[in-house]
Parts: C-alpha cells; structure tokens; sequence
C-alpha cells in the first residue's frame, strides 16, 4: 500500500545552518507530495507541494522536489532560523492522505 | 483567511464519560477528517464524511463515533472515554471535484486527557 516514511528525530541544529530532513514514499499511481508544519501548540498547515514528478514546491525558504526516480521528496532550507523549530510532516495524496511519522526540528540561537 | 475552529483546545475527562469534540469550517467543504496525534505514530485517521450525515471509518474507528449533521460541523464523539484515547486530536477539511488540490486545512487541535 502507499506510505511515508521520514527521518526520525529529533534534529537539533544551530542558527543559519543547513537543513535536510528525508522523505521517500511508497505510492502505487501519482500522488501529490506535501510538507506540513506543525509549530508548538497549533495545528498543521501546509509549508509547500509538489503535484507532479520534477516539481519543486517552496515557501519561505524552505524547498523540495519531487524525484519519482528515487521516490523522494526531501526537505531543504539554506539557513535556519530559531523561528523555524517545528514538527514537519510530509505526506502523500493519492485518494487517500499518508502522512509520515514527523521530523521534530529545534534550532538553537 | 480560511478557518478551521476546534471547540476545545484542553479538555479533562475521567473515564467513562462520553466526549463530544466539535470542529467548524468556514470554506464550504465537502470533507472533513478526525485524526488522532501521538508522539512517533503521526497522524493517524480515525473518520472522515464526504457529505452531510456520510461517514466513512479511518485506520483507527474503534471507539469513536462522528456526527455530520451540517456541511460546516463535524463531530466526534468517545462514547465511552478510556485513558489510552489521551491524545491530540485535530480536524481538518478539503475541498472536492475539479478544484480538489488535495490539500487538508486543518484546526489549532484538541488536546483530551483521560484520567
């Protein structure tokens, strides 16, 4: 069946530093990919999607590309800021959303 | 802004008591979800409705019943609250049909403990 699956965490990184945190899915048609975050004490809202292979979905500084050769939507940011410590969440939609487990991120000053 | 509203934010129940979560959309959707959050399980569906009094069960149903009475609110609702149904719960909704983009919009969550 279709699924997510993403690096575990927790990531702690420093200010300005690089961010990648893995997502690879399994699907059995063409699903959109999502990145969802989850900042402390609220819901998720979407960060940004892909709905087709080689799109690259972004928003604030955060990207991620749709690979259907790796099966992967991975999610970079250049230079992370404190601001920015959350839950993410990728997840795929094909009739059905699959979310994977969440990447806890803290980012310290 | 598109709004998702959970009624309660922080609830406290014993066990046993019957739990009614509630959850309003202002986007005029046709689905609306129930998932439940746990640490390192993600989110995981326990019910969602297409339409008005439809219901479908999720990948976790048992225990748990919903209530689609208006296209805006959708209810859930533990009958009968044990102490492993401790969670965050949240609410979101989609659109449908040709301008359906898959994504969900969802509430700020529920967060139920049962002692």
């Amino acid at each position: 069946g279709d699924s997510v699956t993403q690096m575990e965490g927790p990531v702690t990184l420093s200010e300005e530093a690089f961010l990648t945190i893995n997502c690879t899915y399994t699907a059995t048609g063409y699903p959109s990919l999502f990145w969802y975050v989850q900042y402390p004490g609220e819901g998720l809202q979407l960060l940004l999607k892909a709905t087709k292979a080689d799109d690259k979905g972004s928003n604030k500084g955060f990207e991620a590309t749709y690979r259907k050769e790796t099966t992967s939507f991975h999610l970079e940011k250049g230079s992370v800021q404190v601001s920015d410590s959350a839950v993410y969440f990728c997840a795929l939609y094909f009739n059905k959303f699959y979310f994977g487990s969440g990447t806890k991120l803290n980012v310290k000053p | 802004d598109v709004k998702v509203t959970q009624s309660s934010r922080y609830l406290v129940k014993r066990t046993g008591e019957k739990v009614f979560l509630e959850c309003v959309q202002d986007m005029d959707h046709e689905n609306m979800f129930w998932y439940r959050q746990d640490p390192g399980l993600g989110l995981r569906l326990i019910y969602f409705s297409y339409d008005v009094k439809m219901k479908e069960k999720g990948d976790i149903p048992e225990g748990y019943s919903v209530s689609r009475e208006k296209k805006e609110r959708f209810s859930l609702i533990l009958e009968s609250a044990s102490t492993n149904q401790t969670s965050m719960y949240l609410c979101a909704s989609s659109s449908s049909g040709q301008y359906h983009t898959g994504e969900l919009f969802f509430g700020e969550g529920s967060r139920l403990t049962v002692l």
